[in-house]
């Protein structure tokens, strides 16, 4: 499956800080990227879908302005959790896909842990 | 609405046994169903998919199981290892590309 690595893997900051979140795919290019929130002891809920060269697509209820999507290659996409508050502490984790026809799963990265005090 | 349910929250199984992990769906929209194995501070791992137009897929020791007039799938460890211990996410979608998925259930073989 792809290489998908996502940084930083652990952050933690001061309630107001604006938080940039990496996801590289290493090993091929994806055309289609996925940004996921995940919350303890609940499952992933996908947040936004990021297309190569056009805007990210946000998931009902996720503020476009509060979390920033730039995917400006096939192998880098970039999540921004702008002015981030205590509430925005969670497990953030990307996805790519190589789409096509036919089916591909995502593959994911390591997740990045999101701590705002 | 919980599209995605496993409702499960652990499971615990004899190494050398058989694992048994199960998934219910609502959407009859979903037309890819997956597999994924997550271990702490880690990203999911696809292990294994099925189509909706197939009632069964097998891996190596994993097999998935479709049932869709349940709305009910199932994934099977046999033989379980203790490697297999992590938490197994179902998740399912519509076109391959967004994925729904459930809550988890964390498995620990024991040996």
């Amino acid at each position: 499956g792809a290489v998908v690595s996502q940084h930083p893997s652990w952050v933690i900051c001061k309630s107001g800080t604006s938080v940039k979140i990496e996801c590289r795919s290493l090993d091929f290019q994806a055309t289609t990227m996925f940004w996921y929130r995940q919350f303890p002891k609940q499952s992933l809920m996908l947040m936004a879908t990021s297309n190569e060269g056009s805007k990210a697509t946000y998931e009902q209820g996720v503020e476009k302005d509060k979390f920033l999507i730039n995917h400006a290659s096939l192998t880098l996409s970039t999540l921004t959790v702008t002015s981030a508050h205590p509430e925005d502490s969670s497990f953030y984790i990307c996805s790519v896909w190589g789409g096509g026809q036919g089916f591909s799963p995502q593959h994911f990265g390591d997740g990045t842990r999101l701590s705002i005090l | 609405d919980q599209q995605v349910k496993q409702n499960s929250p652990s499971l615990s199984v004899q190494e050398g046994r058989i694992s048994i992990l199960n998934c219910d769906y609502t959407n009859s929209m979903f037309d890819y169903f997956l597999w994924y194995k997550k271990y702490p501070a880690e990203g999911p791992t696809f292990l294994i998919s099925i189509s909706s137009i197939k009632d069964k897929n097998e891996d190596g020791r994993f097999t998935v199981f479709l049932n869709k007039s349940a709305k009910h799938l199932s994934l099977h460890i046999v033989p379980s290892q203790p490697g297999d211990s992590a938490v197994y996410f179902c998740a399912a979608s519509e076109g391959a590309q967004k994925l729904v998925f459930g809550q988890g259930t964390r498995l620990t073989i024991n040996p």
